[in-house]
């Protein structure tokens, strides 16, 4: 059973890097089929979602985050990052990982989450 | 800016009926892009409920279905259950905005 956990730093300070990885088990990597997803929840809000990568590297990046966002991948490690550069307390919410079906889909399954505060 | 719009609550008595709207545009479910629906229990991730408009991944009971019409999408719940208690989700792709978009969520709340 495909399974997906979140890693990083529960808190950043204002104006750093957010960083997040998320390593996958129980399944292929490697597959053409699927993307890598990021989404995050902000308190309150609504689910955003951030970005998608393939295992060959290509991406997908949300508009509106598209300057601050870098995505990759490590396939050795069945692994893939998110990066988020100029950190603010806007960017505090519930950070999921998800594997993206097709080129157009559907995001399943996901990691449990984890939280990452921005505040000094 | 393209939204998925959805009721903010729904309730209903167990073993009654309810369904969830999810209302968008000629940008995304307007666009024949197919909608997804997940169900978010308290404290933990989502969960896929419904695919392609219509479909349940394998092990989700057909208490639940999904139908599209036009920009429009809903979910259905029938016979309700406590352990239905959650918030919903439904989701799309957006073609102006070029991402995917989640409507804002509906808390289900079971009398």
């Amino acid at each position: 059973q495909l399974q997906l956990q979140e890693s990083g730093p529960g808190l950043v300070k204002p104006s750093e890097t957010l960083s997040l990885t998320c390593t996958v088990s129980g399944g292929s990597f490697n597959s053409g089929s699927y993307f890598w997803a990021w989404i995050r929840q902000p308190p309150g809000k609504r689910l955003e979602w951030i970005g998608s990568v393939h295992y060959s590297g290509s991406t997908y990046y949300s508009p509106p985050l598209k300057s601050r966002i870098t995505m990759s991948v490590d396939t050795s490690r069945k692994q893939f990052s998110l990066k988020l550069t100029s950190a603010s307390a806007a960017d505090t919410a519930l950070y999921f990982c998800a594997r993206l079906e097709g080129s157009i889909g559907w995001f399943d399954p996901w990691g449990q989450g984890t939280l990452v505060s921005v505040s000094s | 800016q393209s939204v998925l719009t959805q009721p903010p609550s729904v309730s209903g008595a167990p073993g009654q009926r309810v369904t969830i709207s999810c209302t968008g545009s000629t940008a995304n479910i307007g666009a024949n892009y197919d909608v997804q629906w997940y169900q978010q229990l308290p404290g933990t991730a989502p969960k896929l409920l419904i695919f392609g408009n219509t479909n349940r991944p394998s092990g989700v009971p057909d208490r639940f279905s999904g139908s599209r019409s036009g920009a429009s999408a809903s979910l259905a719940i029938t016979g309700l259950q406590a352990e239905d208690e959650a918030d919903y989700y439904c989701q799309t792709f957006d073609n102006s905005l070029t991402v995917w978009l989640f409507g804002g969520g509906t808390k289900l709340t079971v009398l």
